[in-house]
């Protein structure tokens, strides 16, 4: 069984410049989360998407947003690009919740690492 | 809210010498799910073990064990005989009844050195 596929794995942007990022979970799975990864805050929590719709969002600004298509691929997309947004982007997979099911867990991709000069 | 706290942020230990690893989860849920996540240098966070706050006993797989006080909210992650490959971040993270929503430690850094 494949893995979840993150791409691009590296982009490079300037400040203003709009970005997508794609991921496409483990086959079977709905859920997909978002989460960033920067070396001053850590992993934080962007979004979850479930059968296209969002079920859980973070605590981040409009800029960040993300949609789920009904093959439960997803993108990710930042606006109008800062410097802070530099970090790595993972994407996490999931049947459903972790509290559905004893032996749930999230399935996490290799990231897209976005650097903003 | 809850909070992940790892206070170990690099641990270097010899081949074969046992690593453990703290964590402390503070919640004011009852019913939660806890991991521990490793990220080697490739970037990916590979899933290591769960256990949900109503388990009752701690577990053994493997080289992995680990230690779930509920007084105390630590989560605590041992690897025995430990090996090259075991060099990574490792992560805590816990997530509440209701979504996919994993709150994370800071890491731990562990190397071992041959």
């Amino acid at each position: 069984k494949a893995g979840v596929t993150q791409t691009p794995r590296y982009l490079i942007k300037t400040r203003g410049q709009q970005v997508t990022l794609s991921c496409s979970p483990i086959s079977g799975h709905r859920s997909v989360s978002w989460y960033q990864q920067t070396p001053g805050q850590g992993l934080q929590f962007l979004f979850e998407y479930f059968s296209e719709t969002q079920r859980n969002k973070g605590n981040f600004p409009g800029r960040f947003s993300g949609r789920q298509f009904s093959n439960s691929r997803s993108e990710m997309n930042v606006s109008t690009l800062e410097l802070g947004d530099s970090a790595l982007y993972l994407c996490a997979s999931s049947s459903d919740r972790v509290g559905d099911s004893t032996n749930e867990k999230l399935f996490f991709g290799s990231g897209t690492q976005l650097s903003v000069l | 809210a809850q909070k992940v706290t790892q206070a170990q942020t690099e641990i270097s230990v010899v081949e074969k010498e046992d690593v453990t690893l703290d964590c402390v989860y503070e919640t004011r849920d009852t019913t939660y799910y806890l991991f521990w996540y490793k990220q080697p240098p490739s970037g990916e966070l590979v899933f290591l073990i769960r256990r949900n706050s109503f388990d009752e006993q701690n577990e053994i797989s493997g080289r992995y064990s680990w230690n779930f006080q509920k007084s105390t909210s630590s989560f605590n992650f041992t690897i025995t005989a430990s090996q090259v490959v075991d060099s990574a971040v490792y992560f805590c993270a816990g997530a509440k009844a209701a979504g996919n929503k994993l709150t994370f430690g800071g890491g731990t850094r562990v190397l071992v050195k041959p």
